[in-house]
């Protein structure tokens, strides 16, 4: 079956350390979004991904860095220079990444990330 | 600015009865796309309904049902004859022009509880 896995589902962390959350796609999607969500709010930007070998700022980048080098794969990295990182965190794909939203997301089942 | 207003953040409702959740919006864009999604506990987003700004016809799927009224900027979903299967965090989302490619606006999210 089709579809987006995100791995692990939950991880901890120490202060300090980076870690990088995997997102894998097998639905030929061309864009691939990550977006970070905490309690009582909705889902925020983090990076978007057009196409492979380039990607895109969202809202809050901040303390975060990505790659795309495969069609299939959007890694997240959350750095040491994020404050907050403990959050639940979605990766996202679109048929393409075009600037009207013709089909939704489809959404992997999240990485749950405690800073510990 | 876009802004995706989900009041209520937590409704009960005991098996059977139907229930609306409300999303109001606010946007300068005269074309725009609105989404509604449901998060079940495993923590995935399920696309649930796109509905663009120039088709204000309410539509129905099974339980399911939308009111779309750009008069009052709503997009308000209904369950009828709710079922336990329908608790989960339901978010309404409107799609913004975003550098070339399109970004969601994310409501806080109505968590429903269906009691048996």
């Amino acid at each position: 079956d089709g579809g987006i896995t995100q791995s692990p589902k939950y991880l901890f962390r120490k202060e300090g350390q980076n870690v990088t959350l995997s997102c894998e796609q097998n639905l030929n999607h061309d864009a691939m979004y990550w977006y970070r969500q905490d309690p009582g709010q909705g889902l925020r930007l983090i990076y978007y991904s057009q196409i492979v070998n380039d990607f895109q700022k969202g809202d809050i980048a901040e303390g975060y860095s990505v790659s795309r080098e495969k069609k299939e794969s959007f890694p997240l990295t959350v750095t040491s220079a994020q404050k907050n990182p403990t959050a639940f965190y979605l990766c996202a794909s679109s048929i393409d990444g075009s600037a009207t939203p013709n089909y939704g997301y489809t959404f992997g089942s999240g990485t749950r990330l405690t800073v510990v | 600015a876009q802004k995706v207003t989900q009041a209520q953040t937590e409704i009960s409702v005991v098996e059977k009865e139907d229930v609306t959740l409300d999303c109001v919006y606010e946007t300068r864009d005269t074309t725009y796309y609105l989404f509604w999604y449901k998060q079940p506990p495993s923590g995935e987003l399920v696309f649930l309904i796109r509905r663009n700004s120039f088709d204000e016809q309410n539509e129905i799927s099974g339980r399911y049902s939308w009111n779309f009224q750009k008069s009052t900027s709503s997009f308000n979903f209904t369950i009828t004859a709710s079922q336990v299967v329908d608790s989960a965090v339901y978010f309404c989302a409107l799609s913004e022009p975003f550098s070339g490619t399109y970004k969601y606006i994310f409501g806080t999210g109505t968590r429903l509880k269906v009691l048996a």
